[in-house]
């Protein structure tokens, strides 16, 4: 059981170009996050997605789109990276729904982006 | 809204020392967890806590869950190097299945 896996764990990338994040899952949960983790501010939702086919802002979405390609996987995309998109990001994932459940969130294993 | 704030930021104890980390928000969540993220790794989770008044015992660690289920506390007795990193409390939004995190503590126990 692999749990939640990310691909790639580090990354460099110059100021305008994209580069896409992968997340997969083999628990069979529903729910899938995305995070970034920057010094001092905790973790900050980008999107999440509650069920395959649907996904939906979190606090800081600016900058990123995602797509919830199946049940298993949940990719983050970096359409022109800026300095400021330099963090740490980190998929999860849940079995819980709205109202329901433990709320219990496994995360991946981080991406470590530069965007110089 | 609904905010987590963690007390204190940073803490550097010996080994064997007591500790207590603090989560408080001015709301009321149906449930708190508290994971601990070693470097370079991503979050853990340690326990859940759902009752008001509830506390959970998970070796050295002790969880207690405010009586109006506004605020949470860590307490880890003799501590160990094994003990370093960077614990988050975290709660449910209202409602949904998305979760707020706390700023976290960034506990470092030396030998």
């Amino acid at each position: 059981n692999a749990g939640v896996t990310q691909t790639p764990k580090f990354q460099v990338l110059k100021t305008g170009q994209s580069m896409t994040l992968q997340c997969a899952q083999d628990m069979n949960h529903n729910s899938m996050y995305w995070y970034r983790q920057d010094p001092g501010m905790g973790l900050r939702l980008i999107y999440y997605s509650a069920s395959e086919g649907t996904t939906d802002k979190g606090e800081v979405p600016n900058g990123y789109n995602v797509s919830r390609l199946n049940k298993r996987e949940f990719s983050l995309r970096l359409e022109s990276a800026a300095p400021s998109q330099t963090s740490v990001y980190f998929c999860a994932s849940s079995e819980a729904t709205a109202g329901f459940g433990s709320y219990e969130q496994y995360f991946g294993p981080g991406t470590r982006l530069t965007v110089t | 809204t609904q905010l987590l704030e963690q007390s204190p930021q940073f803490l550097s104890i010996q080994e064997g020392e007591n500790l207590t980390v603090y989560c408080n928000s001015s709301s009321v969540f149906s449930s708190l967890q508290w994971y601990r993220q070693e470097p370079g790794e991503g979050p853990v989770l340690l326990v859940t806590v759902v009752t008001g008044g509830e506390v959970k015992k998970l070796k050295r660690l002790t969880f207690q869950f405010g009586d109006a289920r506004k605020d949470s506390s860590l307490h880890i007795t003799a501590a160990q190097p094994g003990d370093t990193g960077l614990y988050l409390c975290a709660g449910p939004l209202y409602n949904t299945d998305k979760l707020i995190f706390g700023t976290g503590t960034r506990l470092q126990v030396f030998p």
